[in-house]
């Protein structure tokens, strides 16, 4: 099992360029969510994934989309690209069992990215 | 306002030593409380959940106590090793998603 992969691992954009950072998870988890990284700050939702068909914002979800194009990928699309969005990106899965508060969460190796 | 607080320093301790992380919170009310573990240049991997009526928590080497009443998780690393460096994240359950803190780095001197 791969786990939770994501493509790109490193990109560069110049501001206003646009490009989606892809995700995929071969656990047959149900939830998926997308996180940013920044230096001193801890991990901040952009937005989730309950289940396939479902997005959800989170905390941090302006200048961002997302597509959860079956219940194996969930893509993060920046539409016009701004300095503020240089971060980590960090896409994440967890199975969800029905009555479950919240499961633990499976991590991907992160996007760096960097807007000019 | 919502707030998760970790140690604020970094941590530096000599091998075989312990060392105690704190979490701190504010205006949540977790029904669980995990850690993570994460390399620099890698994702987050998870360690330990603790649920809100458990007092503590062990796996092999690491321990995690979750009062509810101070709104305090404390980690410990206990015989502590080299391979032990890394940041470590604590994180809340809130509404069917986590939040987590900023997180402690941790160095173990050999």
């Amino acid at each position: 099992n791969a786990g939770v992969t994501q493509t790109p691992k490193f990109q560069v954009l110049k501001t206003g360029q646009s490009m989606t950072l892809q995700c995929a998870q071969d656990m047959n988890h149900n939830s998926m969510y997308w996180y940013r990284q920044d230096p001193g700050m801890g991990l901040r939702l952009i937005y989730y994934s309950a289940s396939e068909g479902t997005t959800d914002k989170g905390e941090v979800p302006n200048g961002y989309n997302v597509s959860r194009l079956n219940k194996r990928e969930f893509s993060l699309r920046l539409e016009s690209a701004a300095p503020s969005q240089t971060s980590v990106y960090f896409c994440a899965s967890s199975e969800e069992r029905q009555g479950a508060s919240t499961d633990t969460q499976y991590f991907g190796p992160g996007t760096r990215l960097t807007v000019l | 306002s919502q707030k998760i607080e970790q140690n604020s320093e970094a941590l530096n301790i000599q091998e075989g030593k312990t060392a105690t992380l704190t979490c701190n919170y504010t205006n949540y009310s977790p029904a669980y409380l995990q850690w993570y573990r994460q390399d620099p240049g890698r994702g987050p991997v998870f360690l330990l959940l603790i649920r809100e009526n458990e007092k503590e928590k062990r796996k092999e080497r690491l321990k995690v106590t979750f009062d509810t009443t101070l709104k305090q998780s404390l980690f410990h690393i206990t015989a502590s090793q080299p391979a032990d460096s890394a940041t470590y994240l604590c994180a809340l359950a809130n509404d069917y998603k986590l939040s987590f803190g900023a997180g402690t780095t941790v160095t173990v001197r050999a």
